[in-house]
C-alpha cells in the first residue's frame, strides 16, 4: 500500500540551531500533504498544508518565518524549524492523501521527535 | 470548518471485554469520516473510514464504527479486546479540500 516516510525520526540539539524534517511519498505523487504538530498526551494540531509548486497554507497562529515548508516536487515536502528552542520540541508528524479528493485517507509518516536542548 | 468531539480522554478496559470510544463531529457539508490508532513514538495507523454508502463500516483488528447522520455521531466498537489494543485512537473529519482535523484522543487502556 501507500507509503509515506519520514526522516529523520528524532533529532536532538542546541537551542539556535535549524532543523529540517522530510516527508516523502514513495510509490504515489502528492499535490498535497500535511505537517501535524502533536504535544504530549495530545491530539495532532495541522500546523500547515504543503503545496507542491506554491505556498504552504498555514494554520492560524503558525508562524510561517519559524516553519518554513517547502514542497518542491510531487514526492517531497519538507518542514524546517528555523532556530530553534525548548518549546519547538514537540513530535511532528506529516500526511499525504493518495488522491486529491477529500474522501481519501491520509497516509502518516512515522513521525519526528525533535527535542531542543 | 468542520470538529469532532471525542468525549471520554481515558478509558479502561479489561481483556476479552467490549469498548465502545464515542466520536461525535459537526459540519455544515458532507464530510468524511476515520479512526486512526496510534502506538507510542509511532504514526497514525487508519483503523476504518466512513465515506458513503452503509452506515456500519467495518475496519482493521475487529473494530467497526457506525456513522449516525441524525446524532452526529461515529463510535467505534470493539466486541472482545486484546492486550495489544492498548494506544491512543483518534477520530478525524475531513472535507472536501482534505484538510483533516482531529479530536482529542482517547487513551484505551486494556487491563490482564
Amino acid at each position: 500500500g501507500a507509503v509515506v516516510s519520514q526522516h529523520p525520526s528524532w533529532v536532538i540539539c542546541k537551542s539556535g540551531t535549524s532543523v529540517k524534517i522530510e516527508c516523502r511519498s514513495l510509490d504515489f505523487q502528492a499535490t498535497t500533504m500535511f505537517w501535524y504538530r502533536q504535544f504530549p498526551k495530545q491530539s495532532l494540531m495541522l500546523m500547515a498544508t504543503s503545496n507542491e509548486g506554491s505556498k504552504a497554507t498555514y494554520e492560524q497562529g503558525v508562524e510561517k518565518d519559524k516553519f518554513l515548508i517547502n514542497h518542491a516536487s510531487l514526492t517531497l515536502s519538507t518542514l524546517t524549524v528555523t532556530s530553534a528552542h525548548p518549546e519547538d520540541s514537540s513530535f511532528y508528524i506529516c500526511s499525504a492523501p493518495d488522491g486529491g479528493h477529500g474522501n481519501q485517507p491520509q497516509h502518516f509518516g512515522d513521525g519526528t521527535r525533535l527535542s531542543i536542548l | 470548518a468542520q470538529s469532532v468531539t471525542q468525549l471520554d480522554s481515558q478509558v479502561p478496559v479489561f481483556e476479552e471485554a467490549p469498548v465502545e470510544l464515542r466520536c461525535n463531529y459537526s459540519s455544515s457539508v458532507s464530510v468524511y469520516l476515520f479512526w486512526y490508532v496510534q502506538y507510542p513514538n509511532q504514526g497514525l495507523q487508519l483503523l476504518l473510514k466512513y465515506l458513503s454508502g452503509s452506515t456500519l463500516v467495518k475496519g482493521i483488528n475487529g473494530f467497526e464504527a457506525e456513522f449516525n447522520k441524525s446524532q452526529t455521531s461515529f463510535h467505534l466498537r470493539k466486541p472482545s479486546v486484546h492486550i495489544s489494543d492498548t494506544a491512543e485512537y483518534f477520530c478525524a473529519v475531513s472535507g472536501e479540500n482534505n484538510d483533516m482535523r482531529f479530536g482529542a484522543g482517547t487513551r484505551l487502556t486494556v487491563k490482564p
